[in-house]
């Protein structure tokens, strides 16, 4: 059973334009939200993480929204750039806990 | 980069021989991990270690096993390989139980 549901798969975005992706979790004992890019040929990197005491965590052009009572988070690429074309995938782990659960990934294309 | 390598790259290898993943990291972390990635499922959490000798299993464990002898390298064993375990691997390392830094991965194929 997936633990962390992202949406949508691949999205294809207009230079300049915004950037959204969604993730949904069920385990209320998350409480550590990182967002992971990868570029083909290479490891995830951490691009932006979130703990569940704010609702929004900004970094450059990339924004967190977080939403505990609906216990939905979502990643917002500003001003998308060709450079941000990579595939996303959001991520949940507990404090107490090692395991990190995986979206599934999403594809960002951004057309010049 | 995190100081982590893994090795080898790519492998081929046939169904029925065991394959050793190796991921060797110079940062001196508790943490490690293995997971496997593919199209559809993300990146699943195979075993990770929290220590010399201390391992435990994640949500893919079937058919692998790890061992830790030293900090510095963590390694993937498949004993005997099935055309359901081509994948790409990534060790991950990580000093708390927050940010995860990633290897560049293992290509493998099971033929």
């Amino acid at each position: 059973q997936q633990q962390v549901k992202q949406s949508p798969q691949s999205l294809i975005v207009q230079k300049g334009g915004i950037s959204i992706i969604n993730c949904a979790y069920e385990n209320t004992a998350f409480d550590y939200f990182p967002w992971y890019q990868q570029f083909p040929g290479k490891g995830p990197a951490l691009l932006i993480a979130i703990r569940p005491d704010v609702s929004e965590k900004k970094e450059g052009r990339f924004t967190i929204s977080f939403n505990k009572s609906a216990k939905q988070f979502s990643l917002h690429i500003m001003d998308s750039q060709p450079g941000d074309s990579a595939t996303y995938f959001c991520a949940a782990s507990k404090n107490t806990g090692n395991q990190f659960y995986f979206g599934t990934g999403t594809s960002l294309t951004v057309i010049p | 980069d995190a100081g982590i390598t893994q090795s080898p790259r790519h492998k081929v290898t046939e169904t029925g021989t065991p394959v050793t993943l190796r991921c060797h990291q110079t940062e001196n972390h508790r943490y490690m991990y293995w997971y496997r990635q593919d199209p559809g499922h993300g990146l699943r959490l195979i075993h990770y270690s929290y220590g010399v000798k201390d391992t435990d299993k994640g949500e893919v464990s079937d058919g692998y096993s790890v061992s830790r002898s030293k900090t510095e390298d963590f390694l993937l064993t498949l004993e005997s390989a099935t055309s359901s375990q081509t994948s790409v691997y990534f060790c991950a390392i990580s000093g708390s139980l927050a940010e995860q830094f990633f290897g560049p991965g293992t290509r493998l194929t099971v033929l």
